[in-house]
């Protein structure tokens, strides 16, 4: 069974410019959640969409944005690109959105903003 | 939010038993306690999750206090591929990952 696959695996941006990340989760999961990780930071929770909807967001601005497609898959939108949203984003995937499911990460999008 | 908080970095010794702590003062009554691992260079994984009894799965144990105030993650026996960044997270509506112990394993 194929994993949560993301991409692509790195993306260079220049200040200014929008960013798109995308996401595939596991077969069969509705749950998609965003995370970033800045380096040597720990994880920060962004999106968790579920059944095509945004279920809650973390603290981060406006410019980071997501949907979610009627096959579950996900994008993350990020406009303004500013040097600080360099980080490595990951997405999970879980079977839905109970608590008592665990959550399964892809490898990660490396954004560079210049 | 709840939080949690956990010690930046903890050390052990190979095929010892190592005992991550983590504090949930906050925790409500719904919350799940989670943890996972990541390990160098690659996204987290799943270690093992509970709401109110201790838990075993083939990874590891998980103690939780009888006020729920507090865990214990316990790896019965720590080989060096146990080298990672363990996070303790609480999970309600929202998904808060604090930042983590980095358990060191020394050979």
């Amino acid at each position: 069974e194929a994993g949560v696959t993301q991409s692509p695996t790195h993306l260079i941006k220049t200040r200014g410019q929008q960013a798109t990340l995308r996401c595939s989760p596991i077969s069969g999961h509705t749950s998609v959640y965003w995370y970033q990780q800045a380096l040597g930071l720990g994880l920060q929770f962004l999106l968790w969409y579920d059944e095509g909807e945004e279920r809650n967001r973390g603290n981060f601005p406006p410019r980071f944005s997501g949907r979610q497609f009627p096959n579950y898959s996900s994008e993350l939108n990020v406009n303004a690109l500013e040097l600080e949203d360099s980080a490595l984003y990951l997405c999970a995937s879980s079977l839905d959105l109970a608590e008592t499911y665990e959550q399964y990460f892809g490898p990660g999008t490396r954004l560079t903003v210049t | 939010d709840a939080k949690t908080t956990q010690p930046n970095s903890m050390e052990s010794n190979e095929e010892e038993p190592v005992h991550l702590p983590c504090n949930h003062s906050t925790i409500s009554g719904t919350d799940y306690i989670h943890w996972y691992r990541q390990l160098p260079s690659q996204g987290p994984e799943y270690v093992i999750h509970g709401l109110t009894s201790n838990v075993n799965n083939r990874m590891a144990s998980l103690a939780i206090a009888e006020d729920r105030k507090s865990s214990t993650l316990i790896l019965h026996r720590a080989t060096l591929r146990d080298a990672a960044v363990y996070y303790c997270i609480l999970r309600d509506d929202k998904i808060i990952f604090g930042k983590g112990t980095r358990l060191h394993i020394l050979p």
